[in-house]
């Protein structure tokens, strides 16, 4: 199957700075995810979005959907240097929907 | 990590072997995945397990098998079918195997073919 991809691949800002990724992919959704991954280790569930919801808030993320692009952004407002990561959505395709289909990743770097 | 547990955290391999690494997870979760992440990339899938005693290949399952005898448990094994197996392995499980789950991830097994 084919992946979506981030943009940008990487990303380093001042910490206090807002952090936008993005994300496209392929198909029809059902839904969206992000997740997060710290180096050498196992991936983190940030936020959900349903194919027929624009936006979503949970602390500080911030997500949008815009299925007629096929893409979603990630902001993360105020970042902090624990946000450094790599960053991940996974897109859960309308058919076959059991599996979910992940990105190749932005790495974010916060500068202390 | 969530109560997912992967064994060893590293692991090395001579060429021409195979390996086992273990996926054991205590949250009742019906569907369980293994991804396969090589440096800078995303997470491939290579088998998932919706129930116990069935399995489906994922996009990568070539050189590699799965078995699903207990719910909790999902061991990968990486035959020396697999041409490039050095790779970070991470196991996944979600409570019942669709898009719209959370996927709960285990703290991953680095492999090192020698």
């Amino acid at each position: 199957s084919q992946q979506g991809e981030e943009d940008p691949q990487a990303l380093s800002i001042q910490e206090g700075e807002n952090a936008t990724m993005n994300c496209s992919y392929k198909t029809s959704i059902n839904n969206l995810q992000w997740y997060r991954q710290n180096s050498g280790r196992g991936l983190v569930h940030l936020i959900l979005i349903r194919s027929n919801e624009r936006e979503k808030h949970s602390g500080r993320l911030r997500v949008t959907l815009d299925t007629s692009k096929k893409s979603s952004s990630l902001l993360i407002t105020a970042s902090r240097a624990a946000d450094t990561a790599s960053y991940f959505c996974a897109d859960g395709a309308l058919w076959g929907n059991e599996k979910l289909t992940f990105g190749t990743g932005t790495r974010l770097t916060i500068i202390p | 990590d969530g109560g997912i547990t992967q064994s060893p955290k590293y692991l090395f391999r001579k060429e021409g072997q195979n390996v086992t690494l273990s996926c054991e997870q205590n949250l009742n979760h019906d569907a369980m995945y293994w991804y396969r992440q090589d440096p800078g990339q995303g997470l491939r899938l290579i088998y998932y397990s919706q129930i116990v005693n069935d399995f489906q290949k994922g996009d990568i399952a070539e050189g590699y098998s799965v078995s699903r005898e207990k719910k909790e448990s999902f061991p990968l094994t990486v035959t020396s079918a697999q041409k490039n197996p050095t790779a970070f392995y991470l196991c996944a499980s979600s409570i019942a195997g669709t898009s719209t789950d959370t996927q709960y991830f285990g703290p991953g097994t680095r492999l090192t073919v020698l």
